[in-house]
C-alpha cells in the first residue's frame, strides 16, 4: 500500500512559466513533508519542507502548499528554469523521532523547455 | 564534512559474496539513515542510528543484512551471502536532530550482484 503518491509520472513546462508538482498521502500520522530533487547518478537534494502546523512555506522560487484535510501537498516553482529539469520526490515522516524515517513517493520527472 | 560521503560509488560482487558499504555523515549530525532504491524511483527505508545506537531497524531484512555506526568511524552497511535481488543503489542520509529536520543524502553506492 503506497502511503505517498505522486500520480503524474512526468510534467513538461516552458521556461519562465510555473511548474506545479502534486503529491497525496494516506497516512494521517504524517506530520512533516519534504520535497527532494534528484539528478541521475546523484543522491536526492533537499529543496523545501513544511510541517503540518503550517499551510505554506516559501523559499525563493520554491513554495510548498499543504492541505491537511485533503491530505495533499504541492510544490510550485516560479519561474521555471531549464536547470530545474530533474526528478522530484515528495516524502513524509511522522511527528516523533521514532517515526522519522522518510516515506517517498515514486517521483515525477520535470522537463523545462527553453 | 559538509556533505554525506558514501564509498564506494560502485561495488560489484558475485552472488554469495559479502558486500560492505560505508557512509560518513555530515559533521555534527547525530542521526544516520540507510535507504535502498531497487527500482529506479522507489526508496525503501532500512535502518537508522542515533549516534552509535540503533534508532529504528524496522526496515532491515532479518537475515544477511547488518549495520553499525561506531565512534570516530564511518557507518557501515554489510550484506552477507549476497543475492541477485540485493542489486540496488544504497543511499545514506544524515540529520542534525529529529523530528522535523531534513535528511541530507549522499550520492549512493550502486551495488551490482552478478
Amino acid at each position: 500500500d503506497q502511503q505517498v503518491k505522486q500520480n503524474s509520472p512526468s510534467l513538461s513546462v516552458q521556461e519562465g512559466r510555473i511548474s506545479i508538482l502534486n503529491c497525496d498521502y494516506t497516512n494521517s500520522m504524517f506530520d512533516y513533508f519534504l520535497w527532494y530533487k534528484k539528478y541521475p547518478a546523484e543522491g536526492p537534494t533537499f529543496l523545501i519542507s513544511i510541517s503540518s502546523i503550517k499551510d505554506k512555506n516559501e523559499d525563493g522560487r520554491f513554495t510548498v502548499f499543504l492541505n491537511k484535510s485533503a491530505k495533499h501537498l504541492s510544490l510550485h516553482i516560479v519561474p521555471s528554469q531549464p536547470g530545474d529539469s530533474a526528478v522530484y520526490f515528495c516524502a513524509a515522516s511522522g511527528a516523533s523521532g521514532a517515526n522519522s524515517k522518510l516515506t517517498f513517493g515514486k517521483g515525477i520527472t520535470l522537463s523545462v523547455r527553453p | 564534512g559538509e556533505e554525506v560521503a558514501q564509498t564506494p560509488k560502485h561495488l560489484v560482487r558475485g552472488e554469495g559474496q559479502k558486500a560492505k558499504l560505508y557512509c560518513a555523515p555530515i559533521k555534527g549530525h547525530s542521526y544516520v539513515f540507510w535507504y535502498q532504491q531497487v527500482l529506479k524511483n522507489e526508496f525503501k527505508f532500512l535502518i537508522s542510528f542515533q549516534n552509535e545506537n540503533v534508532f529504528d531497524e524496522t526496515g532491515m531484512p532479518k537475515e544477511r543484512f547488518s549495520a553499525k555506526c561506531l565512534p570516530n568511524s564511518p557507518c557501515s552497511l554489510e550484506i552477507q551471502a549476497t543475492k541477485l535481488e540485493d542489486s540496488a543503489v544504497y543511499f545514506c542520509a544524515s540529520s542534525h536532530e529529529l523530528p522535523n529536520q531534513p535528511q541530507h543524502f549522499g550520492d549512493g553506492t550502486r551495488l551490482s550482484i552478478l
